[in-house]
């Protein structure tokens, strides 16, 4: 059974601060990991990360795949406000594209 | 104008009503999914549909039916809500041509409550 885990489950920082968040996963043949950013409602996409694509960045977000560790990390530098939502981390299962999910680490960042 | 739109947005009800959720998309994508979404368990998937004609059960589908009734449009049923079945539900596409079909869209979700 394929599994994804993050951690930590919640984080408060302040602004300016770095964060990085966790994700580890369990699958039968990984294609892929995905991050989304989930504020009042939907989730939003943020990365794709693949064996041919281990390493994304756009603008104070960044991630990095770890297929040896089976594990990828997500850092936001300089952190605002508006960067206070769900983070979840999802890799999709070997039949189809399903995606499995992992609880989320609920980021909050204070003025 | 949004990709992917859920309706209702809000819904209560009470135990034993049946429900029906609605997803409509205007992205052209031929895969749907619904997922429900509680506190700390994240999203666990419900159905998915990779066409018309082909409707799969997710991890939790008992207690969920849907209906595939154009590329479109994904419905989802609780024939006889029960409470346990309050949650956040999301519908979401994705496209099987892209290069990449891992990515998925959400809809806005819905928010049920059974009493």
């Amino acid at each position: 059974e394929d599994k994804v885990v993050q951690s930590p489950l919640s984080l408060v920082v302040h602004e300016g601060d770095t964060v990085t968040l966790n994700c580890s996963y369990e699958v039968t043949n990984f294609r892929s990991l995905l991050w989304y950013k989930q504020e009042k409602k939907a989730p939003t996409f943020l990365f794709m990360l693949t064996s041919s694509g281990i390493e994304k960045k756009s603008g104070r977000l960044s991630s990095i795949l770890d297929k040896k560790e089976l594990s990828s990390i997500l850092n936001i530098t300089a952190t605002q406000t508006g960067d206070s939502a769900i983070y979840l981390c999802a890799v999709p299962g070997y039949a189809g594209n399903m995606l499995t999910f992992g609880g989320g680490t609920r980021l909050m960042v204070k003025p | 104008d949004a990709d992917v739109t859920q309706t209702p947005r809000n819904r209560i009800t009470k135990t034993g009503k049946r429900i029906m959720l609605e997803c409509s998309q205007t992205k052209g994508h031929d895969r749907m999914y619904w997922y429900r979404q509680d506190p700390g368990l994240g999203l666990r998937l419900i159905y998915y549909s990779f066409d018309v004609k082909d409707i799969n059960k997710g991890e939790i589908s008992d207690g969920y039916s849907v209906s595939r009734q154009a590329q479109a449009k994904f419905s989802l049923s609780l024939e006889s809500a029960i409470p346990n079945q309050t949650a956040l539900y999301f519908c979401a596409t994705s496209d099987s041509r892209l290069p990449y079909t891992d990515t998925q869209y959400f809809g806005p979700g819905t928010r049920l409550t059974v009493l």
